[in-house]
């Protein structure tokens, strides 16, 4: 099984500052990893598959990068309604999510 | 638009079994398959398995394996989780989702808990 691993655990950020979410997988994924936004009581929400490509309806602050082991998630400027767990997922290989990274407000 | 909707809330017992339902619209059904994952309380995500809308073959996770079924219906285009031999650590919630390569639409979740 592949592992995911998300850093940091927590994020503590204002308003408006950057966000730099990572996620570090324990073999190869190639370019099959996926970021999704979760908030309380709800469902997750896609924001970028393929490691790069942002979902349908997703904005433009949202953007992916990486491949091999290696990705990262880049809010550019947060946005009150980011403040959520994020989630990396590979599905190269059976699928697995990382444990996720918490953005909440400083 | 597309939508998956599942059923209510569930609480059982242990042993007992329990069977979840997520009805879909808004695309042709058996033209993409069905994951589903839980979310235990506080916790993270865990793939439990995934079935084909069109031909039915699924895959399940190994720790799953001889407790859970996934099967569909395409006649109203809903697919359904059967988990069996419920224990106190499948207290979650249950979300069914469209693969898409990857999941890009999941349903509102279900949470079963389970209780003496």
């Amino acid at each position: 099984e592949i592992v995911l691993t998300q850093s940091p655990a927590t994020l503590s950020l204002s308003p408006g500052e950057r966000a730099t979410l990572s996620c570090r997988a324990s073999q190869s994924v190639s370019s099959y990893l996926a970021w999704y936004q979760q908030k309380p009581g709800q469902a997750p929400r896609l924001l970028i598959y393929d490691a790069s490509n942002r979902a349908t309806g997703i904005p433009a602050r949202f953007s992916g990068s990486g491949s091999g082991t290696d990705f990262t998630l880049t809010i550019s400027s947060l946005e009150p309604e980011d403040f959520a767990v994020y989630y990396c997922q590979q599905r190269s290989n059976w699928p697995t999510f990382g444990p996720g990274t918490k953005v909440d407000i400083k | 638009q597309v939508q998956l909707v599942q059923s209510g809330a569930e609480v059982k017992k242990p042993g007992a079994s329990v069977k979840v339902s997520c009805k879909a619209s808004g695309y042709t059904f058996t033209s993409y398959g069905i994951s589903w994952v839980r979310q235990a309380p506080g916790q993270g995500l865990e793939w439990m398995g995934w079935i084909s809308a069109y031909n039915g073959n699924t895959n399940y996770a190994q720790k799953l394996q001889g407790r859970v079924t996934m099967t569909t219906d395409t006649s109203t285009s809903t697919a359904y989780m059967e988990l069996r031999s419920l224990r106190s650590d499948d207290t979650a919630v249950y979300y069914c989702a469209r693969e898409g390569s990857p999941v890009d639409y999941w349903g509102q979740g279900t949470l079963v808990t389970v209780s003496s």
